[in-house]
């Protein structure tokens, strides 16, 4: 199974970078996922990592260590939308086929003017 | 594409009333999930079809929970009896085998009383 670690809250000020780290052990890995879910709404897709190394996309970046079992989500000029929880996610591949997804319980950030 | 659509938006009902969920995947996605979110747990995978077979339901609370997916543009999650510990967000999601995330439908709000 797997077991996925993420600070419950931060806090950061608007135009500021932010780092929201996750640790997980699982027994399959095949990629880790982070997510956006504003509060109401479906979770969507910001970015994903298989290789370690990091990977840019816009103002928001993510990390990867598979062999310390860690990734960071980096989020740059903060900006008051940004405010909502980032879940991290790790994909197994199943014998069965496809591939399945398990979520961390997200790390709710809010942006201060 | 109308994304993923999931019906109803909201839902309440009494207690030991059956409750049926419904998901329509992204056209040519081949593996579907369900998933559900409340505060305290976060997002738990339910269950996951992969071309319309039931890949992995050990997520499945209990025997009152059932799910189906008759074909590849249609899936039902119901619950019978319902309880009030049932209530949460229930999300449906979709993806392309061996894709890099999932698409999240906007979710159905369960509240059982």
């Amino acid at each position: 199974g797997q077991n996925i670690d993420q600070p419950t809250e931060m806090t950061a000020t608007e135009g500021a970078i932010v780092q929201i780290n996750c640790t997980y052990q699982t027994s399959g890995f095949n990629g880790l996922f982070w997510y956006q879910q504003h509060a109401g709404e479906a979770p969507t897709f910001l970015s994903y990592n298989v290789l370690d190394g990091l990977e840019e996309k816009g103002r928001f970046s993510s990390f990867l260590s598979r062999s310390k079992g860690y990734s960071y989500l980096l989020l740059k000029e903060l900006q008051m939308k940004d405010s909502a929880s980032y879940l991290c996610a790790v994909r197994d591949t199943l014998t069965g086929g496809g591939n399945k997804l398990t979520f961390g319980t997200g790390t709710q950030l809010k942006v201060e003017l | 594409d109308a994304g993923v659509i999931q019906s109803p938006r909201h839902e309440v009902t009494e207690m030991g009333q059956e409750v049926t969920l419904r998901c329509k995947p992204i056209s040519g996605h081949n593996s579907l999930f369900w998933y559900r979110q409340t505060m305290m747990r976060g997002l738990e995978l339910l269950i996951y079809f992969n071309n319309n077979v039931p890949i992995d339901d050990s997520g499945m609370p209990e025997d009152r929970f059932s799910a189906k997916m008759p074909n590849a543009s249609f899936s039902t999650l119901k619950i019978q009896p319902s309880e009030p510990r049932d209530s949460a967000v229930y999300f449906c999601a979709s993806s392309p085998q061996d894709s890099a995330g999932y698409t999240f439908g906007s979710g159905t709000r369960l509240t059982v009383v």
